[in-house]
């Protein structure tokens, strides 16, 4: 199993720019997760996923799309790229939701500049 | 989600076990207590959790006080490649996690 995998590893971009960080699990997990990281900080949700098809909003959305397509991919948007968007952006994924039941596995994460 | 506290940073010497304490004094009855660490800057990784019972795994050992207010992550035989932040959470659902600033722990020969 290669686990949680992110694309790139390093993206830099110009302000107003939009990309898309892509993330893949190959674990067949249902629920999948995108938190950022600033310098010093803990990790913040973006958005998560409890399904294909089901998506929701967590503590940071605001500037960030995500859709479920299918169970093993769960792609995070930028809409347009400002530079309070600078972070390490991690993907993970569990097994389930149950607070006892299991662990989320975190993607090595993506590190974006916007200058 | 409960709020929890921890020391900002910790020494432990090689070989030594490490103790990294937790308070959640705001903790409810269906939370799970769950430890994370996270190595330089890469992805953090699963430790162990824990609900009211002590639990071990080949990673660590978690000690929860019977109030349930504070607990306890050991590692047993601290080595170099334990320096990491370690991350205390306490939630009721395992799929959305609120990350504080954790705990820098330095283990030094």
């Amino acid at each position: 199993n290669a686990g949680v995998t992110q694309t790139p590893k390093f993206q830099v971009l110009k302000t107003g720019q939009s990309m898309t960080l892509q993330c893949a699990q190959d674990m067949n997990h249902e629920y999948m997760s995108w938190y950022r990281q600033d310098p010093g900080m803990g990790l913040r949700l973006i958005h998560y996923s409890v399904g294909a098809g089901i998506t929701d909003q967590g503590e940071v959305p605001n500037g960030y799309n995500v859709s479920r397509s299918t169970t093993e991919d769960f792609p995070l948007r930028l809409l347009s790229a400002a530079p309070s968007q600078t972070s390490v952006y991690f993907c993970a994924s569990s097994y389930s939701r149950l607070a006892g039941m299991g662990e989320q596995y975190f993607g090595p994460g993506t590190r974006l500049t916007v200058t | 989600d409960a709020k929890t506290t921890q020391p900002p940073s910790m020494d432990c010497a090689e070989g030594r076990a490490a103790n990294l304490p937790c308070n959640h004094s705001t903790i409810s009855g269906n939370e799970y207590v769950y430890w994370y660490r996270q190595i330089h800057s890469q992805g953090p990784q699963y430790i162990i959790h824990g609900l009211k019972n002590n639990e071990t795994n080949e990673m660590a050992s978690l000690i929860i006080t019977e109030d349930r207010k504070s607990s306890t992550l050991i590692l047993p035989h601290a080595t170099l490649r334990d320096t990491a932040v370690y991350y205390c959470i306490v939630t009721g659902t395992a799929s959305k996690l609120t990350f504080g600033t954790g705990t820098r722990l330095q283990v030094t020969l």
